[in-house]
């Protein structure tokens, strides 16, 4: 199977910071997908295909990366930006990243 | 619009099966290319897939979990189950569904359900 490893596990930000999340493969993958779950919901789809924006997703979500090695960057972090985010590939089967809980100074 | 709403026992004991039932609408299970997954998440812990169905009725599980899952579906009714056979206090999870979309070969989930809660407890 393959592993997805993501960092940081947590990241603390300030409203209006530019961050960077990233999640790590342990065999070259083809495309990553990001899912945000906030707390008490189920995960809703971010970023499809490494970098394409889901349906209703605002323009500071952006996703880039190739191989084993994929981010999701926040441009201007917002207060309802507080979340986990976990990345996903489905290259032999579905595998998910541990996440990244992001929480808002 | 898309949607999809599990529903499951809420409680059983170890030992026991566990079935679960993923009702959805806004799309069909007979069209090409369709297919749902099961997915469960632990309080408070990641997200692990389980099966998948194709609209073709082929099945995809978890290599771990293998020999304790079993997916089906009921096109008519626009209905997809899972059962899970000898569980115990490690399946004790939120179980979702969710509607597998297709991009240029790849796959991912573009919509989820709510979630059930279930609990192994004796």
């Amino acid at each position: 199977q393959i592993v997805l490893t993501q960092s940081p596990a947590i990241m603390s930000a300030s409203l209006g910071e530019e961050i960077t999340l990233t999640c790590s493969a342990s065999s070259s993958v083809s495309y990553m997908h990001w899912y945000q779950q906030k707390s008490g919901t189920s995960p809703k789809l971010l970023i499809y295909s490494t970098s394409n924006l889901a349906s209703g997703v605002p323009s500071r979500f952006s996703g880039s990366g190739s191989g084993t090695f994929y981010s999701l960057t926040i441009s201007s972090v917002e207060a309802e930006d507080a979340a986990d985010y976990y990345c996903h590939q489905w290259s032999s089967y579905p595998t998910f990243g541990s996440g990244t809980k992001l929480e808002i100074k | 619009q898309v949607t999809l709403k599990e529903s499951g026992p809420g409680i059983l004991q170890p030992s026991q099966t566990l079935s679960l039932t993923c009702s959805f609408s806004g799309f069909s299970l007979s069209t090409s290319g369709m297919g749902v997954s099961w997915i469960r998440q632990p309080s408070g812990k990641g997200l692990e897939w389980l099966a998948h169905i194709y609209w073709d009725d082929d099945k995809r599980y978890n290599p771990s979990l293998k020999s304790r899952l079993t997916i089906s579906k009921d096109t008519s009714s626009n209905q997809v189950f899972l059962k899970i056979t000898s569980v115990d206090t490690a399946d004790t999870a939120t179980y979702y569904c969710a509607r597998r979309e297709v991009y240029d070969y790849d796959w991912y989930f573009d919509v989820w359900g709510a979630g059930t809660t279930v609990t192994v407890s004796s």
